[in-house]
C-alpha cells in the first residue's frame, strides 16, 4: 500500500526547542517538498528535494532545516529560529520532471501534522 | 513569474446546484494547471490536471474543469453538489523552468460550504 507518511500528527513545542517532523514515503519518488499551511494562505514551499542529498530553499525557509539522506525520507526540522512555527505542514513527493519529454507529474500529499508552540 | 488567483475565499451552495470555483493563473510557460481537494485536517488529494492535452479535464467525484488560454482561467465545475463536496479547494500551477521545474505556486484556497 504506497503513500507518504508525516508523523506525529500533532506536535506541541515549548518556546526556543527544535523539533523535527518526519515525512516517509514508499512511492520511489525522487523529489519531495515540505509546505507551510495557514489559514487564508495557501501553501508555501518551505524546502524541496529533487534528488537524494541535494535540497534547495522554498520562499519561507528561514528558520528550517532538512536533509535528504535517503529517497523515502525527508524530516523537516522546525528550528528556534523559526519565530510563528504554530502551523500545518505538508509534506509531499512526486516522480519528478521528466527531463525528455519535459512532462510534469503531480505532487502527492501526506497527513500532514500540525504543530502548536505553546 | 507565476501566480495564481483564487476569486472567492468562500462559496456556499445548496445540495444538488451547480458547483463553480473560480481560478485564473499567469505564466510565462505553457501552463500545467491542477486542481486539489483538501478534507479538515488532511492532506491534499489530486481532483484534476491540465497538461495541455484536452482543455476540458475530467476528474474525480463528478468535477471537471476548463482551460481557457484566452481568459488565463481554470474553473472548477460540478453540475450537482453533494454534501460530501464540502471542502476546500486549491487551484495551482507549475512554476516555470527558471523558477525551479518541480514547484508548484498554490492559489490561497476556496472553501466549499454544502447546504442541505
Amino acid at each position: 500500500d504506497g503513500g507518504i507518511t508525516q508523523s506525529p500528527k500533532y506536535l506541541f513545542r515549548k518556546e526556543g526547542q527544535n523539533v523535527t517532523l518526519s515525512c516517509e514515503q514508499n512511492l520511489n519518488h525522487d523529489a519531495m517538498y515540505w509546505y507551510r499551511q495557514d489559514p487564508g494562505q495557501g501553501l508555501r514551499l518551505i524546502y524541496y528535494s529533487q534528488i537524494v542529498n541535494d535540497f534547495q530553499k522554498g520562499d519561507i525557509a528561514e528558520g528550517y532545516s532538512v536533509s535528504r539522506e535517503k529517497k523515502e525520507s525527508f524530516p523537516l526540522t522546525v528550528t528556534s529560529a523559526q519565530k510563528n512555527p504554530t502551523a500545518f505542514y505538508l509534506c509531499a513527493s512526486s516522480i519528478g520532471i521528466d527531463l525528455t519529454s519535459r512532462a510534469y507529474n503531480e505532487q502527492f500529499f501526506g497527513p500532514g501534522t500540525r504543530l502548536t508552540v505553546l | 513569474a507565476q501566480s495564481v488567483t483564487q476569486l472567492g475565499s468562500h462559496v456556499s451552495v445548496s445540495e444538488g446546484a451547480l458547483v463553480l470555483l473560480r481560478c485564473n493563473y499567469s505564466s510565462s510557460v505553457p501552463p500545467y494547471l491542477f486542481w486539489y481537494v483538501q478534507y479538515p485536517n488532511q492532506g491534499l488529494q489530486l481532483l484534476l490536471k491540465y497538461t495541455s492535452a484536452a482543455t476540458l479535464v475530467k476528474g474525480i467525484n463528478g468535477f471537471e474543469a476548463e482551460f481557457k488560454k484566452s481568459e488565463t482561467s481554470f474553473h472548477l465545475t460540478k453540475p450537482s453538489a453533494h454534501m460530501r463536496d464540502a471542502a476546500e479547494y486549491f487551484c495551482a500551477v507549475r512554476a516555470g523552468f527558471s523558477g525551479g521545474y518541480n514547484k508548484l505556486i498554490f492559489g490561497a484556497g476556496t472553501r466549499l460550504a454544502v447546504h442541505p
